[in-house]
């Protein structure tokens, strides 16, 4: 049963347009949901985080939204560029008390095209 | 600091072998992490380890799978005997935990390939 869900296995942007990657979770107790990114042949690099008490975070280009009662959260990257091409996994933990593990989806490769 | 080091970065062997992938993480982590990555499910956890301690092994596929962490600086996870769908690109991750937060750094991977 995947509890994180990435629906979009891809996505095309242009140079300079907004690229929006979506994810869901169906386990209410995650409360705290990170994006990865990860480049061909290398290991996934921390992207951007959020915590279940917010509903947005930003960090230059990329602003990271959560809709809990949709259980629905999305990272927005704008403008896009060329070097954001890569494949990008939402993640999700629970339990902020524990040393618990991440879940991830099944990722999304992002296509930034001139 | 060279971050979380895996090898090997390939290993191409034959059904029924033994395979060992390797890890070394963060100098002063506490907790590792085995991930296993496909098409079809993405990353998946397969187990971790707090202080060297296993915490959560429900991951792991089966009995031919094995990890152990002798110390806080070497990881192993052994697959005996190997499959062919065991093929896939495996990490190892680390993070020094703290309270509210689990940023892993992951490894570069070993890519596995069993004919």
């Amino acid at each position: 049963d995947q509890q994180v869900k990435q629906n979009s296995p891809s996505l095309s942007v242009q140079e300079g347009r907004i690229s929006i990657l979506n994810c869901d979770y169906t386990n209410s107790m995650f409360d705290y949901f990170l994006w990865y990114k990860k480049y061909p042949a290398e290991g996934p690099t921390f992207l951007i985080s959020i915590s279940s008490i917010k509903d947005k975070n930003e960090d230059g280009r990329f602003t990271v939204f959560l809709n809990k009662s949709a259980k629905h959260l999305s990272l927005h990257i704008v403008p896009s560029q060329p070097g954001d091409s890569a494949v990008y996994f939402c993640a999700a933990k629970g339990s902020a008390g524990t040393a618990s593990k991440l879940t991830f989806g099944t990722g999304t490769r992002l296509q930034v095209t001139l | 600091d060279a971050g979380v080091i895996q090898s090997p970065r390939h290993e191409v062997t034959e059904m029924g072998q033994e395979v060992t992938l390797r890890c070394k993480p963060i100098s002063g982590h506490n907790s590792l992490f085995w991930y296993r990555q496909t098409m079809m499910r993405g990353l998946e956890l397969l187990i971790y380890f707090n202080n060297n301690v296993p915490i959560d092994d429900s991951g792991m596929p089966e009995d031919r799978f094995s990890a152990k962490m002798p110390n806080a600086s070497f990881s192993t996870l052994k697959i005996q005997p190997s499959e062919p769908r065991d093929s896939a690109v495996y990490f190892c991750a680390s993070s020094l935990w703290v309270y509210g937060a689990n940023v892993l750094t992951f490894g570069a991977g070993s890519r596995l390939t069993v004919l």
